[in-house]
């Protein structure tokens, strides 16, 4: 019973590139949130999305910062023209479908560096 | 001020103690309290769950809801090296679907031989 995945689990780019973020959910669930944690911070909420759908995207900073979960494949976490500010750890979480709690699932991060 | 205030530590206690984590709030929307267990560079594990003020008890960790002082408590009993680790408190807003966490900042524990 696979757990949340998520890849690369290390990522390194220099400023200016492209930073893509995958999240594969655990099987059967299909609510997807992205958090990121900066050195010695709590985990920020960023977003949540269903299947094809952006549900609450409050935490996003406004540019750069993208988020999809299509239909088929993992949900993507695009960060573009990175900067050194971006290095965190950014962890994606899953619920079932149908819940109304709120114990999400984590998977294990992608750290990323922005040399 | 934070929606959600919780000390860094660290705390350091001898195996076999008992240790009290503590975490205020001050939106009194939160309905949904939750603790989380984070190993150095790995994600966060659920470890208790709770929504209604009270106590809940699993195994040697206790949870603690007060909602009329906004504070939450998770109780580690007979403590052990393995749960030297990052605790964080999180909690949510019922709004009939699945809601975002708002987290606080994590009390780092470390318990010594």
């Amino acid at each position: 019973n696979a757990g949340v995945m998520q890849n690369p689990r290390h990522l390194v780019r220099r400023r200016g590139q492209e930073a893509r973020l995958r999240c594969s959910p655990m099987k059967g669930h299909s609510h997807v949130y992205w958090y990121r944690q900066l050195p010695e911070e709590g985990l920020k909420f960023m977003v949540y999305l269903q299947k094809e759908n952006i549900i609450d995207e409050s935490g996003m900073p406004k540019e750069r910062f993208s988020a999809e979960f299509p239909k088929e494949g993992p949900s993507i976490l695009r960060i573009q023209q990175v900067v050194r500010g971006d290095s965190a750890a950014y962890f994606c979480a899953s619920l079932p479908r149908g819940t109304t709690t709120d114990t999400q699932y984590f998977g294990p991060g992608t750290r990323l560096t922005v040399l | 001020q934070k929606e959600v205030e919780q000390d860094p530590g660290p705390l350091s206690v001898p195996e076999g103690a008992i240790v009290s984590l503590n975490c205020t709030y001050s939106n009194s929307a939160f309905q949904y309290f939750m603790w989380y267990r984070q190993y150095s560079r790995k994600g966060p594990e659920l470890l208790m769950y709770t929504y209604s003020s009270g106590n809940k008890e699993d195994g040697r960790f206790t949870a603690q809801v007060d909602k009329s002082s906004k504070y939450i408590s998770l109780f580690i009993r007979d403590s052990q090296p393995s749960d030297s680790a990052t605790y964080l408190c999180a909690m949510s807003i019922n709004t009939g679907t699945a809601s975002k966490l708002t987290f606080g900042t994590g009390t780092r524990l470390q318990v010594t031989l």
